[in-house]
């Protein structure tokens, strides 16, 4: 059974630049989650997706938005971007609630 | 909104050492996981705690999770090599969908 699946891994920026990273989860998994990594701050939870509706949403400007189609694969995109946006971004699917999040190899994305 | 602690945030121990890092949630929390993510790596899920008062034991580490369910500690028996990395509890409410992670304790082992 294949992986969380995260396109691209690495990514440069330019500030003022928008972005979309791709997560495709594991088959079967409805529920989608991005985290924003950065060192020292731990795993910053963005939005959960289910079913192709945002169910939850971290603390996060509105330059970061996201979608999920109907077969669960997941975007999200950050418009105007900023230095401070340099970071790690894992993806994680998961069967259900309760259940364990298997989380993507990440996108980490520079900006420069 | 719910809030989880992680503590200590960096912990260097000599191989050999034990090691235990601690878990407090501002909410009563349905379960908790605990999670492992190598230097360069993503992380991964290591175990599941569900009960009041569980406690479960992989090997050398030894998950438990407090009879009110606010809090968890994780500990690792004789630290090896292998064991570096940083540990996440994530703890997860009944109602809500969201698993919220701790900041997570960075282990380093020196040899």
């Amino acid at each position: 059974k294949a992986g969380v699946t995260q396109t691209p891994r690495y990514l440069i920026k330019t500030r003022g630049q928008q972005v979309t990273l791709s997560c495709s989860p594991i088959s079967g998994h409805r529920s989608v989650s991005w985290y924003q990594q950065t060192p020292g701050q731990g795993l910053q939870f963005l939005f959960e997706y289910f079913s192709e509706t945002q169910r939850n949403k971290g603390n996060f400007p509105g330059r970061f938005s996201g979608r999920q189609f109907s077969n669960s694969r997941s975007e999200m995109n950050v418009s105007t971007l900023e230095l401070g946006d340099s970071a790690l971004y894992l993806c994680a699917s998961r069967q259900g609630r309760n259940t364990e999040a298997f989380f993507g190899q990440g996108t980490r994305l520079t900006v420069v | 909104g719910q809030q989880v602690m992680q503590i200590p945030q960096y912990q260097h121990v000599q191989e050999g050492e034990d090691f235990t890092t601690y878990c407090n949630s501002s909410t009563t929390l349905s379960n908790i996981q605990w999670y492992k993510q190598r230097p360069g790596g993503h992380p991964v899920f290591l175990i599941q705690l569900v009960k009041s008062g569980e406690v479960k034991k992989q090997k050398r580490l030894t998950f438990q999770f407090g009879e009110a369910k606010k809090n968890s500690s994780l500990h690792i028996t004789a630290t090896q090599t292998t064991d570096v990395g940083t540990y996440f509890c994530a703890g997860g409410s009944g109602s809500a969908r969201q698993l919220t992670f701790g900041s997570g304790t960075q282990l380093t082992v020196l040899p």
